[in-house]
């Protein structure tokens, strides 16, 4: 079965500094993995993905992901964060089998204060 | 850019009754999902459709659930008898057909059971 895991229910970081928000996959074969992002009273944005290819992704509002097979991981990233940066963040991976199928993790909350 | 739009954006309703959630996905989209996020908690799959039909269905989509497209715009998820459990905002989403292709969702209809 396909899963992915956010171990961190909450990220703060201080406005300028670097983020990471971290995800780790578990899947049987190649991952089809992404990121969304969650304001207040929305919907999931979509951020970026990875399919195959550069394990360095890049996608939306500055945003990089690093694809990491031999970590299983999938960690968000931005260089220099936002205070409008702060949002509900989930990773989820699309299942191999039945591609109409999506599993996300549990969300993290990332906090970037001023 | 185009958008999935969901409607009521908050619906209450007693408990044992039924109600529908209507969805207007992306016009040229193929697959539509629901979704589910108990306040405060993972998105959970509940269901995707496509040519008409029913594709892929998570435990939770039991009996209780069903979900139609009853013309060439609509997707609603009708939940009968609904109980307090069935508290939850409920997303809709869309995507295009191919596995590189992401879900755009809407902002969601917030479900109070009474």
């Amino acid at each position: 079965a396909q899963s992915v895991a956010q171990p961190e229910d909450q990220v703060n970081v201080a406005e300028g500094n670097p983020l990471t928000v971290k995800c780790t996959y578990s899947v049987s074969g190649n991952p089809y993995l992404f990121w969304y992002v969650q304001y207040p009273n929305r919907g999931l944005q979509f951020l970026l993905k990875y399919i195959t290819g550069d394990n360095l992704v890049k996608g939306s509002y500055g945003f990089e992901a690093e694809f990491n097979k031999s970590q299983t991981s999938f960690h968000l990233k931005k260089p220099s964060a936002l205070v409008s940066d702060s949002a509900l963040y989930f990773c989820a991976v699309r299942d191999l089998y039945n591609f109409n199928k999506f599993y996300f993790g549990s969300g993290t909350k990332l906090n970037v204060k001023p | 850019e185009p958008e999935v739009t969901q409607t009521p954006s908050h619906q209450v309703t007693q408990m044992g009754q039924e109600v529908i959630l209507r969805c207007v996905p992306i016009s040229n989209h193929l697959y539509f999902y629901w979704y589910r996020q108990i306040l405060g908690q993972k998105v959970e799959f509940l269901v995707s459709f496509y040519n008409n039909e029913i594709s892929e269905k998570s435990e939770i989509f039991d009996d209780q659930f069903s979900v139609e497209r009853p013309d060439g715009s609509n997707f609603t998820l009708k939940i009968r008898s609904t109980k307090l459990e069935d508290s939850a905002m409920y997303f809709c989403a869309s995507s295009d057909w191919g596995v590189r292709q992401p879900q755009h969702f809407g902002d969601g209809t917030r479900l109070s059971i009474l």
